[in-house]
């Protein structure tokens, strides 16, 4: 199936700074990516959807301007945790799929904010 | 409302044998399609079977089948043979087209394949 990489795979943070976390599509053309939060034992929570060129469209209860995604190529997006706090530690996953195509997932990043 | 339920957050099988998990979903929506992934301890995201909601036949991938019953909105997947490697975190996620296609998950299914 197709290759989805997310970078870094782990990052461990001081409360208050941001991180960024990338999720491209190594071998095709992602015209929507999708990015979700995991906490332990639990789920997978969908945070918000992006199409190339366009805004995110994010879930409801989840802070856009916390959270920030952009999606601007066919090929890369990337999540921003800007100020992240201790409360923001989990598993970021991203997927991503071209039109009429089946979603692949990424590895994920972990998150630790210290 | 919660779309998906996993009634069994844990389950035990014996190696070889046969295990069903369950997973049910709402939808009013006559275009759908129902996903099983595999997540292990490392974190990452197994795609396992899939089954459209105009497929006639029950989908099948090797060791993996899926019961689906529509009336009952009833999508549970059938591990036969289990095997070691088998231990994992199972999600049911379901995607709608009124929903721009998004994928989402049910709370999981925990199994444990005991030798």
């Amino acid at each position: 199936g197709a290759v989805v990489s997310q970078h870094p795979s782990w990052v461990i943070c001081k409360s208050g700074t941001s991180v960024k976390i990338e999720c491209r599509s190594l071998d095709f053309q992602a015209t929507t990516m999708f990015w979700y939060r995991q906490f332990p034992k639990q789920s997978l929570m969908l945070m918000a959807t992006s199409n190339e060129g366009s805004k995110a469209t994010y879930e409801q209860g989840v802070e856009k301007d916390k959270f920030l995604i952009n999606h601007a190529s066919l090929t890369l997006s990337t999540l921003t945790v800007t100020s992240a706090h201790p409360e923001d530690s989990s598993f970021y996953i991203c997927s991503a799929r071209s039109l009429g195509s089946e979603q692949f997932f990424g590895p994920g990043t972990r998150l630790t904010v210290l | 409302a919660q779309k998906i339920t996993q009634t069994q957050p844990g389950m035990f099988v014996q190696e070889k044998e046969a295990v069903t998990l369950d997973c049910t979903y709402d939808t009013s929506d006559p275009s759908y399609g129902l996903f099983w992934y595999k997540q292990p301890s490392s974190g990452e995201m197994i795609f396992l079977i899939y089954q459209g909601s105009y497929d006639q036949q029950n989908a099948t991938e090797g060791r993996y089948s899926l019961n689906f019953q529509k009336a009952r909105k009833s999508a549970n997947l059938v591990i036969s043979a289990s095997q070691l490697g088998d231990s994992a975190m199972y999600f049911c996620a379901m995607r709608e087209k009124t929903s721009y296609d998004k994928v989402i998950f049910g709370p999981g299914t925990s199994l444990s394949v005991i030798p």
